[in-house]
């Protein structure tokens, strides 16, 4: 069984710049949800992804966006990156969208750092 | 008011001892939760959950729920060096999907 995979591991933007990240869904799985932690802080949820639809999304700004593939993959997309969007992103896969126990597995995140 | 809260910590206990890690909650509609641990540097990794009020136990770790009183907590019996990380405690809104708090750090001392 194939686990969560993200990429790139780290990434170093400058300001105004746009950024893609990227994740590969564990084995089976067909919902992702992608959450930014900023250092110190609890992971903040951005949005999800069922079956390719949006599927809910947090208090994130429209330049945040996202997409979900045929094979559930998905891309978070940002756009005019700004200095507060440094912070670990993390992407979590699980099976059939969110409620009561469906457990998320996380990726190791991509560290983003925005210069 | 923040929608979960959390003492930040670092809790710290000695080796074999119970440790209690505490969450409250704002929204009463919460109807699922959960507690993830996360060591530095890695992503979090689910631990327990708990949906209706009392104890649910497994193996060390105890998680209980007051929904009236909007609490919730996990204790850890027999605190080893290798659960020290950062708890985070998380409740699950359908259509609001998962909130998390701002973890509790826990140090186990040897």
């Amino acid at each position: 069984e194939t686990g969560v995979t993200q990429s790139p591991t780290h990434l170093i933007k400058t300001r105004g710049q746009q950024v893609t990240l990227r994740c590969s869904s564990q084995s089976g799985h067909n919902t992702v949800s992608w959450y930014q932690q900023a250092l110190g802080q609890g992971p903040q949820f951005i949005f999800q992804y069922y079956r390719e639809e949006e599927n809910g999304r947090g208090n994130f700004p429209p330049r945040f966006s996202g997409l979900q593939f045929p094979n559930y993959s998905s891309e978070l997309n940002v756009n005019a990156l700004e200095l507060d969007d440094s912070a670990l992103y993390l992407c979590a896969s699980s099976l059939g969208r969110l409620a009561g126990g469906n457990e998320q597995f996380f990726g190791p995140g991509t560290r983003l750092t925005v210069l | 008011q923040k929608e979960v809260e959390q003492n930040s910590g670092p809790l710290s206990v000695p080796e074999g001892a119970i440790a209690s890690l505490n969450c409250t909650y704002s929204d009463r509609g919460s109807q699922s939760f959960f507690w993830y641990r996360q060591y530095s540097g890695k992503s979090p990794e689910l631990i327990m959950f708990i949906y209706s009020n009392g104890d649910k136990e497994d193996g060390r770790f105890t998680a209980q729920l007051n929904k009236a009183s909007q609490y919730v907590s996990l204790l850890i019996r027999d605190s080893q060096p290798s659960d020290s990380a950062t708890y985070l405690c998380v409740l699950y809104n359908y259509g609001q999907n998962f909130v998390f708090g701002p973890g509790t750090r826990l140090s186990v001392l040897p």
